[in-house]
């Protein structure tokens, strides 16, 4: 089975810095892989997917994924942070053949500071 | 606009009084689902559904009940809430095939005395 490890539980980061998420996740093959981005009172919205070709990935709101097989991550990157985009970032990943199977990560809450 | 709906949002009840926590979308999907999440555990699947009168359990389904009688709506049921089952609740919708492209309802937040 397959699961996820976002080794970072805050991160706090000054308007206008970049942002780094940091995903590491264990399936035995390709994974299938996923950011997803929590407003307070809301509910997940996707940023961003992994299926295979490129492995820099480009999502909503100005952010980039990478995926790195050698090094089993798919960290999340944006180069300048906003206020805005504090929030709970979700990593989730999916094995194929199982298609609506995915495991979430426990998130990682960004507070931007002014 | 397309949504998925929960309702309540905010409920406080008492272990043993049985609740139902309606969900519904508007997008025609096929693939629904529910979730809860507590802190530092991410979000865990308690059942799903493929497709109306079609559903299978998660990996956290005791003391949840579910039903897909609609494409629309897919309804969680806690038959006798117990303390452990207070949380934020969590329903998801998507496309057959669409892998991952979850649409999330709000989320509801039971807490369960």
């Amino acid at each position: 089975a397959q699961s996820v490890t976002q080794p970072d539980i805050h991160i706090t980061v000054s308007e206008g810095a970049s942002l780094e998420l940091r995903c590491n996740y264990s399936y035995g093959a390709t994974p299938y892989l996923f950011w997803y981005v929590q407003s307070p009172g809301q509910g997940l919205q996707l940023l961003l997917k992994y299926f295979s070709g490129d492995t820099l990935v480009q999502g909503i709101k100005g952010f980039e994924a990478e995926f790195k097989r050698s090094q089993s991550s798919f960290n999340l990157r944006k180069p300048s942070v906003h206020w805005s985009d504090a929030a709970e970032y979700v990593c989730a990943v999916g094995a194929r053949g199982n298609d609506y199977k995915l495991s979430f990560g426990a998130g990682t809450t960004v507070t931007v500071r002014a | 606009e397309a949504q998925v709906t929960q309702n309540p949002r905010y409920l406080i009840t008492v272990t043993g009084k049985k609740l139902t926590v309606t969900c519904s979308q508007n997008m025609n999907h096929e693939y629904m689902s529910w979730y809860r999440q507590d802190p530092g555990l991410g979000l865990r699947q308690i059942y799903y559904s493929m497709n109306v009168e079609v559903t299978d359990k998660g990996d956290v389904p005791e003391g949840y009940k579910v039903s897909r009688k609609e494409k629309r709506n897919f309804p969680l049921i806690l038959e006798s809430p117990s303390p452990n089952q207070t949380s934020l609740y969590f329903c998801a919708s998507s496309l057959a095939g669409v892998i991952g492209e979850l649409f999330f309802g709000e989320g509801s937040r039971l807490t369960v005395l």
